[in-house]
């Protein structure tokens, strides 16, 4: 079946532009992640929803970082007037309940600010 | 929330098997060690997951010591397409969700 999709896959902003970043997760999956990802580093956990909750944001960096699922499938990440250090790959990920479930993750939006 | 010490670099021949360790010495009663990889340019894969007893599946193997305090991933016959970060993951809990803290992994090189 169809995994975790996420659009654009790369994306180049001028700094002081919004950028948003679309995650499409496995149709059924209560639970979404999105993750940041620096160059040689691992994934570091930014926001989680389940459903259309968003339970947790402790991870965003900043208030220029913003997340929504509205709809409780499709979510968005939105970031405000980009800075160079937000420059990263940002991966999405779904899970089919909130404890103990595997998570599936999408390919990342590569996002570059200049 | 535990941490985990894994080496950051291996290599290992194709057909042999690749045994990856990991630490995690103050790693709770109820905290599970997951594994996962990622492939460049992909996006991170779940392998493999268990509490204190050995698991099997058709990926790989877990190995996790009586006292818990560190595991071995088990490869059994490397092949060029598993050349990737293998991540040991203490699964950390947050507000109802959980959260995985991938630290930087192991760069697993499998060469002909």
């Amino acid at each position: 079946g169809a995994g975790v999709s996420q659009s654009p896959r790369y994306k180049v902003a001028k700094r002081g532009q919004d950028v948003a970043l679309r995650c499409d997760p496995i149709s059924g999956h209560v639970s979404l992640f999105w993750y940041q990802q620096a160059l040689g580093q691992g994934p570091e956990f930014l926001t989680y929803f389940q459903n259309e909750a968003q339970l947790d944001k402790s991870g965003l960096p900043s208030d220029r970082f913003f997340a929504e699922r509205p709809e409780g499938s499709v979510s968005t990440l939105k970031i405000q007037r980009t800075q160079q250090e937000d420059s990263a790959v940002y991966l999405c990920a779904s899970s089919l309940a909130s404890a103990g479930a595997e998570q599936y993750f999408g390919p990342g939006t590569r996002l570059t600010v200049t | 929330d535990a941490k985990t010490t894994q080496p950051p670099s291996m290599d290992c021949a194709e057909g042999r098997a690749a045994n990856l360790p990991c630490n995690h010495s103050t790693i709770s009663g109820n905290e599970y060690v997951y594994w996962y990889r990622q492939i460049h340019s992909q996006g991170p894969q779940y392998i493999i997951h268990g509490l204190k007893n050995n698991e099997t599946n058709e990926m790989a193997s877990l190995i996790i010591t009586e006292d818990r305090k560190s595991s071995t991933l088990i490869l059994p016959h490397a092949t060029l397409r598993d050349t990737a970060v293998y991540y040991c993951i203490v699964r950390v809990a947050t507000n109802s969700g959980y959260a995985l803290n991938f630290g930087k992994g192991t760069s697993l090189l499998v060469t002909p």
